[in-house]
């Protein structure tokens, strides 16, 4: 099993720009989740997905986020335009009904 | 919003002693209740999933009650390693709702 992978580990990018994070989750799991670890904040819930469907967005702080699961191994969050406020460790989480979550290694995030 | 509260933030904690720390959430519409460990640069590691009132879960020398009508669940440390300098996270679901929302966690240094 390879586990959640996430691309990229990291990105650094200009303020403006279009920033997009991938997850593939692990084969077999029906709930993907995004999260978003800041000093101040903690480790936030942004959005779930179950079978592919968008269950919960309230945890997305504005507009310029939007995340996609267009199938069963895939979802990407999309922050556009980007600002230095958004700069943190995005974390994605899969998992089958109420078992245990498994975490991938994050992005680590930096936008100038 | 949840307001689930890990106390202490932080504790030190000498090579072999045993230590606990707690985890406090509303009562209400309660569902599981997670615990992970997260150590520094890696991604957060799941250690148990609980249920039911009463509930109690090992692992190792790492084990954890629940108390789901007063709202709160101790995790136990017997024996202290190196190894087990992490952060401890709990995490509580609500019935009808998926997703986790995360306490800052409690940071455990152990020193030799």
């Amino acid at each position: 099993d390879a586990g959640v992978i996430q691309s990229p580990r990291h990105e650094v990018t200009e303020m403006g720009q279009e920033v997009t994070l991938r997850c593939k989750p692990i084969s077999g799991h029906d709930y993907l989740f995004w999260y978003r670890q800041t000093m101040m904040r903690g480790l936030e819930l942004l959005i779930y997905f179950n079978n592919n469907v968008p269950i919960d967005d309230s945890g997305m702080p504005e507009d310029r986020f939007s995340a996609k699961m267009p199938n069963a191994s895939f979802s990407t969050l999309k922050i556009q335009p980007s600002e230095p406020r958004d700069s943190a460790v995005y974390f994605c989480a899969s998992t089958r009904g109420n078992q245990p979550q498994h975490f991938g290694d994050g992005t680590r995030l930096s936008i100038l | 919003i949840l307001n689930v509260e890990q106390s202490p933030q932080s504790l030190h904690v000498q090579e072999g002693d045993s230590t606990n720390f707690t985890c406090s959430f509303p009562s209400s519409n309660f569902y599981a209740l997670h615990w992970y460990r997260w150590e520094t640069a890696k991604s957060p590691e799941a250690l148990f999933v609980m249920t039911l009132n009463g509930d109690e879960k090992k692992k190792g020398r790492i084990s954890a009650t629940l108390n789901t009508k007063e709202g709160y669940s101790y995790l136990y440390i017997k024996g202290s390693q190196p190894e087990d300098s992490a952060t401890y996270l709990c995490a509580p679901r609500r019935g009808g709702a998926d997703g986790l929302t995360f306490g800052k966690g409690t940071h455990l240094i152990i020193q030799p």
